[in-house]
């Protein structure tokens, strides 16, 4: 158990919905990180937010967006889904920065 | 541009057998860091191994080992007396000091060991 929470596990929505993905980092970490897998783009890089701010981005769609709260838990915001959003995301989170990252379990998400 | 190469797709060997994943990847800066993940059926990410780029001596855990030649521009991953619950995705990846603390993965190596 790497002491990172993502929810739901497992997300089935239809094409053009909305949903969030919800993570909590290891205790004390400051850094939250968001990544995509999936079948055709393998594992990508989305963003990372470091104490509340945007530090860095990767191949984030536009219609992605994500924040990071004062509590420090993070959230990615996915909307007009299409099927090609259909992935496993995972969260990860860092004590700093260029320190090693833990990665939570991940969301599973199914757009039909 | 940063780049991580597993050409292998994926392997199977018997098990007790030793099996060598390769990792070649590309980075124009001179400090950065490595690692090896690994994905069993279930999906999540465990995290094996993280070498810096000034440490070339190669590491050992257990029956994992790690080979890290910057002359090649490879990490290469080996797992000796192979065991079934072996069986996962493995990933290399890269990570670049100086910009920004994003992982850089590979496609992975799905290895199958066959009892």
């Amino acid at each position: 158990d790497s002491g990172v929470t993502q929810t739901p596990k497992h997300l089935i929505t239809a094409t053009g919905q909305r949903v969030t993905l919800r993570c909590s980092p290891r205790s004390g970490d400051l850094s939250v990180y968001w990544y995509q897998q999936s079948l055709d783009q393998g594992l990508q890089f989305l963003i990372q937010y470091y104490n509340g701010e945007e530090r860095a981005k990767g191949n984030i769609l536009e219609r992605f967006s994500a924040q990071q709260f004062p509590d420090l838990h993070s959230e990615l915001n996915l909307s007009s889904l299409e099927l090609g959003d259909s992935a496993l995301y995972f969260c990860a989170s860092s004590v700093a920065g260029q320190s090693e990252q833990y990665f939570g379990p991940g969301t599973r998400l199914t757009v039909t | 541009a940063q780049k991580v190469t597993q050409a292998q797709t994926e392997i199977s060997v018997v098990e007790k057998e030793d099996v060598t994943l390769d990792c070649v990847y590309e980075t124009r800066d001179t400090t950065y860091y490595l690692f090896w993940y690994k994905q069993p059926p279930s999906g999540e990410l465990v995290f094996l191994i993280r070498r810096n780029s000034f440490d070339e001596q190669n590491e050992i855990s257990g029956r994992y080992s790690w080979n890290f030649q910057k002359s090649t521009s490879s990490f290469n991953f080996t797992i000796t007396a192979s065991q079934v619950v072996d069986s996962a995705v493995y990933f290399c990846a890269l990570s670049d000091l100086n910009r920004d603390d994003k992982i850089i993965f590979g496609k992975g190596t799905r290895l199958h060991i066959l009892p």
